[in-house]
């Protein structure tokens, strides 16, 4: 079984800050993926951005961008130019690949607040 | 296109009563989660559906829980006898996948909100 380990409960930052959310994972999985999901208050679950393991490039989504290190099980979120947008719950989420069940393992999240 | 659509949205019950939360799914998409919401355990996959099949329940927490598909635009989640600890947040998801291990996006509904008083 694989777990997800988000470590911040919860982030504030100024708008137009850059924001680092961290993300640790433990797998013995060789293939799988990794996600950030953002959650408004709305509650609508938000693909934010994805990374695939056998890449060695880091994945990247306008302001979105991710520091995947996969020796150390480590998959970060960057959010550049914060908005007030951007205020949510960000999920850090793993799924396997290669047989079984295609779920995904979501960490606990981060709340993130963007203040004005 | 409609997203996943769940049904109710919001919904308040008795302790001991039949609760079922429905879905459906995206047309095309050929699998199905459900995911369960709380503050103390977070986000969980209950169970996953390929093609209509069930292909992993081990995340239902007990028998109470029972989830159907029927076909392949429709999907319940059943709780019976309902108990206030299952007050959470279920989630219906779908994806459209080629093969049996392959990637693709999975698509969330709104939710439904439970609370069992």
């Amino acid at each position: 079984a694989q777990t997800v380990t988000q470590s911040q409960p919860e982030m504030s930052v100024q708008e137009a800050e850059t924001v680092t959310l961290s993300c640790t994972y433990d797998t013995s999985e060789s293939n799988y993926y990794l996600f950030w999901y953002k959650q408004p208050p709305s509650r609508q679950m938000i693909l934010v951005i994805r990374q695939e393991a056998y890449k060695q490039q880091n994945a990247t989504e306008n302001r979105f961008s991710v520091n995947f290190q996969k020796a150390a099980k480590s998959f970060s979120l960057k959010i550049s130019d914060s908005q007030l947008g951007d205020t949510a719950m960000y999920f850090c989420a793993f799924m396997k690949l290669g047989g079984g069940a295609d779920g995904l393992t979501f960490g606990k999240g981060t709340h993130l607040i963007i203040q004005p | 296109d409609a997203g996943v659509i769940q049904s109710p949205r919001h919904e308040v019950t008795e302790m001991g009563q039949e609760v079922t939360l429905r879905c459906k799914p995206i047309s095309g998409h050929n699998s199905l989660f459900w995911y369960r919401q709380t503050m103390m355990r977070g986000l969980e996959l209950l169970i996953y559906f390929n093609n209509n099949v069930p292909i992993d329940d081990s995340g239902m927490p007990e028998d109470r829980f029972s989830a159907k598909m029927p076909n392949a635009s429709f999907s319940t989640l059943k709780i019976q006898p309902s108990e206030p600890r299952d007050s959470a947040v279920y989630f219906c998801a779908s994806s459209f996948n080629p093969r049996p291990s392959g990637y693709n996006e999975q698509f969330f509904g709104p939710g439904t909100r439970l609370t069992v008083l």
